[in-house]
């Protein structure tokens, strides 16, 4: 299995709800990552798990609260978010920093918020 | 800070010409990675190719090929006899040679390719 996969594909929410973004793999990577991509922008790193533990976290604000269960699986809880909140998440993982390989990204979860 | 730019913002091509995308980066490490990553309507990021800094050989992967200028500080991408399903955004990434925590990347703005039949 060389995928990561991205649960749901689109997310409508209004600001008062409470959601969650999944992400699980099989590839045996012990890091995962949590990007946000606005429109015609370069993704943007928001937290990494090495380990399952929280390694970065890019000053991202509370209303976004990841969750790494284990080896396999990332959540990023969502909760009281703003409309400029809405934009493309996307999940990915690695092997860890001292290998040569790249990320492998999910396909995203389209993030609406109303 | 490492930085990656990319000076095109939108370029095309004809269906089974050639096209250089270019990219040039900032750093003041020796030993890093270099990727191309391409970014279709379907929104998944797929990795094209990768190059290792240290390595002076140019990478190639079918019809992609790069011409990383280490000194320059330029890691172009070439595709030939392009095709439709490469109308994509494709986005250059430099990545340090070792993290302590994962792997950190830096993306550049991104150029918007387009196919023409």
């Amino acid at each position: 299995d060389t995928e990561v996969t991205q649960t749901p594909k689109h997310l409508v929410m209004g600001m008062t709800n409470k959601k969650s973004l999944k992400c699980e793999q099989h590839m045996g990577h012990r890091a995962m990552y949590w990007y946000k991509q606005k429109a015609k922008k370069p993704p943007e790193l928001m937290f990494v798990y090495s380990y399952e533990k929280l390694s970065i976290n890019e000053s991202v604000p509370s209303r976004f609260s990841p969750e790494c269960p284990n080896s396999s699986l990332l959540n990023l809880h969502l909760h009281a978010l703003q409309p400029e909140d809405s934009a493309l998440y996307l999940c990915a993982s690695s092997q860890m920093g001292g290998q040569a390989g790249g990320y492998t990204f999910g396909s995203g979860t389209r993030l609406t918020v109303v | 800070a490492q930085t990656v730019t990319q000076s095109q913002p939108e370029m095309s091509v004809q269906e089974a010409e050639t096209v250089t995308l270019s990219c040039t980066y900032d750093t003041s490490e020796s030993d890093y990675y270099l990727f191309w990553y391409k970014q279709p309507p379907s929104r998944q990021m797929i990795l094209v190719i990768r190059q290792e800094a240290y390595k002076q050989q140019n990478a190639t992967e079918n019809r992609f090929s790069v011409n990383f200028q280490k000194a320059a500080k330029s890691f172009s991408l070439k595709i030939s006899d392009s095709q439709l399903g490469d109308a994509a955004m494709y986005f250059c990434a430099y990545r340090r040679f070792l993290d302590n925590y994962g792997q950190n990347f830096v993306f550049g703005p991104g150029t918007r390719l387009s196919v023409l039949p």
